[in-house]
């Protein structure tokens, strides 16, 4: 069966330090993934996806940036973060191809201090 | 593009009362539809869904009917529980250029009370 892996659960972290989550899937190959954050409010944000390695679409400008080095691995990075970069990320896969429903990880946590 | 709305909240129930969360939708294709439930600290879990129109999705006593005449997909069920505590999400899935991509409502925070 297929899962998604996401760390670390929380983190805080200081104006200014860079960010590095990650994302993984197992289970599946060539999947479809996405970066989404939840501020205060519960909406969610579609922040990034990818159909590929190495292919990138951004959704919204912003101080955050995604790389997919491997097939399954989906990285979120910011060099410097600021304090509106705090929320709930969370990492979800869908099946390439398919209008179907996409599986989400369990979330991180993100408090800038 | 494509939207979905549904109703904010919050909602407040009583243990075993009726529910209706209600959620339409503005979409340029055939999409997908989904109800997700988020419960606190945790990521989503997809609910239900349902592929085409007059599709009925259910699950854990939810159900909902994708109703393409009036772009609908309204989540009911007949008895709630305490742990049915949570925040639910309606959602879309539909072609957007290059990709599938899931379109979110902002979201309905339900509380159940004994």
């Amino acid at each position: 069966s297929q899962t998604i892996h996401q760390w670390p659960a929380t983190l805080v972290q200081p104006v200014g330090s860079p960010l590095s989550l990650e994302c993984t899937v197992e289970g599946t190959s060539n999947p479809n993934l996405y970066w989404y954050r939840q501020a205060a409010g519960r909406g969610l944000q579609l922040l990034f996806y990818s159909v590929g390695i190495g292919q990138i679409s951004s959704e919204v400008p912003q101080n955050l940036s995604a790389s997919r080095p491997q097939d399954r691995q989906f990285i979120l990075s910011s060099k410097k973060l600021l304090l509106s970069d705090s929320g709930f990320y969370l990492c979800a896969w869908s099946v390439k191809g398919m209008n179907t429903e996409a599986f989400f990880g369990q979330g991180t946590r993100l408090t800038v201090v | 593009g494509n939207s979905v709305t549904q109703m904010e909240g919050p909602v407040t129930l009583s243990e075993e009362a009726f529910l209706t969360i209600n959620c339409t939708y503005t979409a340029t294709g055939y999409p997908s539809l989904f109800w997700y439930v988020q419960y606190p600290g945790e990521g989503l879990q997809l609910l239900l869904k349902a592929t085409k129109a007059d599709d009925k999705g259910s699950n854990k006593g939810f159900e909902a009917t994708y109703r393409k005449e009036t772009t609908s997909f309204h989540l009911e069920k007949g008895s709630v529980q305490v742990s049915d505590s949570a925040v639910y999400f309606c959602a879309l899935s539909d072609y957007g250029g290059s990709n599938y991509k899931l379109t979110f409502g902002k979201g309905t925070l339900l509380t159940v009370n004994p």
